[in-house]
């Protein structure tokens, strides 16, 4: 069964700074990583897809890399504003046939103004 | 840009009585799948469906716990009795998958949170 593990489960960060999230999962045999956000109360908005064949995925600020092999992925997020304060769920693909998405407990990211 | 709708936003109810959500997927979208995210955890998977079929429901909790899609584009979940632990962020998602199920990106409603008294 398919285990997702983020840590930390909390950051507090100056306005700025360039940070990283971690993911890790213990089935490499995946189809691919999504990274969402989840703002309070909210659902969930994707942020970034990456295929099993691929290494990373870019989108403006945000960059997602994964290494299969070592089960792990990083969410990379560059120059971070308050406004990126949110919980940041990423989840796994994986399970032949229904194709479920396994997630993490999330990490809690606040930017400080 | 089209979005998944779901109703209510918030419900209240007491211990043993019936509560129903509804989701309606973005349009075209045949994979559907319903969610249960207890706070600070991440969502767990109760039912999919692909188009009117239970693709997988291994996870829902069959003694109270229903769901149907009827005509493949809406969906209704219903929860009777409700328990005090089923308080939770209930979150509906729909991807573009069609005839062959694939790990499409998956797109999610603003959840329906259920307190149970």
């Amino acid at each position: 069964k398919q285990e997702v593990t983020q840590i930390p489960a909390a950051l507090s960060v100056p306005e700025g700074e360039n940070l990283v999230l971690n993911c890790s999962f213990t089935d490499s045999a995946i189809y691919n990583l999504q990274w969402f956000r989840q703002d309070p109360g909210k659902g969930l908005t994707s942020l970034l897809l990456i295929q099993s064949s691929q290494r990373e995925q870019t989108s403006g600020r945000l960059n997602a890399s994964l290494d299969k092999s070592s089960g792990r992925s990083t969410l990379y997020i560059a120059a971070s504003q308050p406004g990126d304060s949110a919980t940041y769920l990423c989840a796994a693909y994986s399970g032949a046939g229904s194709y479920q998405l396994t997630f993490g407990k999330g990490t809690k990211l606040s930017v400080i103004p | 840009e089209a979005e998944v709708a779901q109703s209510p936003r918030y419900k209240i109810t007491e211990k043993s009585q019936a509560v129903a959500f509804w989701c309606d997927p973005i349009s075209g979208h045949a994979t559907l799948y319903w969610y249960r995210q207890i706070l600070g955890q991440g969502p767990e998977l109760l039912v999919q469906f692909q188009d009117e079929s239970v693709v997988d429901d291994s996870q829902l909790p069959k003694d109270r716990f229903s769901a149907e899609r009827l005509k493949g584009v809406d969906s209704t979940l219903k929860i009777q009795p409700a328990e005090l632990g089923d308080s939770a962020m209930y979150l509906c998602a729909s991807s573009r998958a069609g005839k062959v199920v694939t790990a499409d990106t998956q797109y999610f409603g603003p959840g329906t949170r259920l307190t149970v008294l």
